[in-house]
């Protein structure tokens, strides 16, 4: 069974900050995976989708690599704003048929002005 | 990124009723859907894998006579909470995969708003 942890739970930090979440799983074998945001009563937006055979993705402000043999993937958000205030879940797709996704329980992220 | 809509975005209700949640892909057709469950400060909990045209895969744990799941066409699939109570409150979020990416390393989910209940 695969299992995706995120740490940490929560992080604050004033504006400007480089930040650095992190997730792992415990099945280097996926399909890819995928680092979402969720604001507070909203669904989830994807951001960045690495595959298995990629090290890293790049969006604007935000960097994600992964390291599969060793089960680790980072977001990294540079220059923090306070719009970045959210949640971000890390998903692992496994490629089975039914194309199931394996959730983190997510970094609460606060940037204050 | 594709869209997917849900109906309605919150829901308040009797104990006692039923209440159903749709979920439509507007710009695709979605032959696989999924509802997920989401507690305050928790992850997504898959309830649920929605099939067009054959029966829902439920997870375990998961009471399939409470929580009854319709994919009657590649757009729509609705969650129906039968005789809701208090513990059913919680958001409800559905997703559609992908068919342009499914089997492919790209593979990916275009979920839904969220749709809030809240049982009295």
């Amino acid at each position: 069974k695969q299992e995706v942890t995120q740490i940490p739970a929560a992080l604050s930090v004033p504006e400007g900050e480089n930040l650095v979440l992190n997730c792992s799983f415990t099945d280097s074998a996926i399909y890819n995976l995928q680092w979402f945001r969720q604001d507070p009563g909203k669904g989830l937006t994807s951001l960045l989708l690495i595959q298995s055979s990629q090290r890293e993705q790049t969006s604007g402000r935000l960097n994600a690599s992964l390291d599969k043999s060793s089960g680790r993937s980072t977001l990294y958000i540079a220059a923090s704003q306070p719009g970045d205030s959210a949640t971000y879940l890390c998903a692992v797709n496994r490629g089975s048929t039914l194309g199931r996704l394996y959730f983190g329980r997510g970094t609460q992220l606060t940037v204050w002005p | 990124g594709a869209v997917v809509s849900q109906h309605p975005s919150w829901v308040i209700c009797k104990s006692g009723t039923s209440v159903k949640i749709e979920c439509r892909s507007l710009d695709f057709q979605a032959t696989t859907m999924f509802w997920y469950r989401q507690f305050p400060k928790q992850s997504l909990m898959l309830m649920a894998t929605s099939n067009e045209g054959s029966k829902a895969t439920y997870e375990q744990g998961v009471e399939k006579d409470k929580f009854l799941i319709n994919h009657a066409s590649l757009t729509l699939s609705t969650l129906t909470v039968t005789s809701a109570h208090p513990e059913d409150s919680s958001f409800y979020i559905c997703s559609a995969r992908d068919p342009r990416t499914s089997g492919s390393p790209q593979e990916t989910q275009y979920f839904g708003p969220g749709t809030r209940l809240l049982v009295l």
